[in-house]
């Protein structure tokens, strides 16, 4: 069936290193890809999307890219700070059907000073 | 405004007992959703509302009943909870998966059953 795999956590970096976080999916049809944010104690929040192959979704300083050729939308950030300590999700809809908005299982991630 | 919203926040209660958590949201969307979270924080969909219709039902025990009284809100009751119902319960809404829109979250409910 339709799903998203991601990395498994939990993740640990220092300060100003760089993040990737791995996300791949398996779906039939033309889904829409998002990253959501869970920050401690507080409900999810869209990151970022992309709606269609090769669209680059961007957002405070976090960048993913639609790469329908290898089923993947990997979540990368140049320099991460102790705030962007949250868990990450990698999620799907599709466009042709009142179905769903599946989500992967989640990345913990933990930025030390 | 708070675009959805859950309560309670918190939710403390004994096995056997009844619950509902209350969800509204006014973004005018067509689509709702409960979601369960695990202690892993893997998410869960339990069901979905597309206009008042069910839409998606898992495979979730059937002493949870959503119900949705209009376009903005979608309930959930839970009857004879049970210890393994424990969990953090997420309400969202969006335009409707068709668009290939994105949803919003309310805040969850943490659901502690003892």
């Amino acid at each position: 069936g339709d799903s998203v795999t991601q990395m498994e956590g939990p993740v640990t970096l220092s300060e100003e290193a760089f993040l990737t976080i791995n996300c791949t999916y398996t779906a039939t049809g033309y889904p829409s890809l998002f990253w959501y944010v869970q920050y401690p104690g507080e409900g999810l929040q869209l990151l970022l999307k992309a709606t269609k192959a090769d669209d680059k979704g961007s957002n405070k300083g976090f960048e993913a890219t639609y790469r329908k050729e290898t089923t993947s939308f990997h979540l990368e950030k140049g320099s991460v700070q102790v705030s962007d300590s949250a868990v990450y999700f990698c999620a799907l809809s599709w466009k042709t059907s009142y179905d769903k908005v599946i989500f992967g299982p989640g990345t913990s991630l933990s930025v030390i000073p | 405004d708070t675009a959805v919203s859950q309560t309670p926040k918190y939710l403390v209660t004994q096995m056997g007992n009844d619950k509902s958590i209350k969800c509204e949201q006014n973004l005018g969307h067509d689509t709702m959703y409960w979601y369960k979270q695990d202690s892993k924080k893997f998410l869960k969909i339990m069901f979905s509302y597309n206009n008042k219709e069910l839409i998606i039902n898992e495979t979730v025990p059937n002493r949870f009943s959503p119900k949705s009284p209009d376009k903005a809100h979608l309930n959930l009751h839970i009857n004879s909870l049970e210890l393994g119902d424990s969990a953090v319960y997420f309400c969202a809404s969006s335009q409707g998966p068709r668009t290939g829109a994105e949803a919003f979250f309310g805040q969850g409910t943490r659901l502690t059953v003892v």
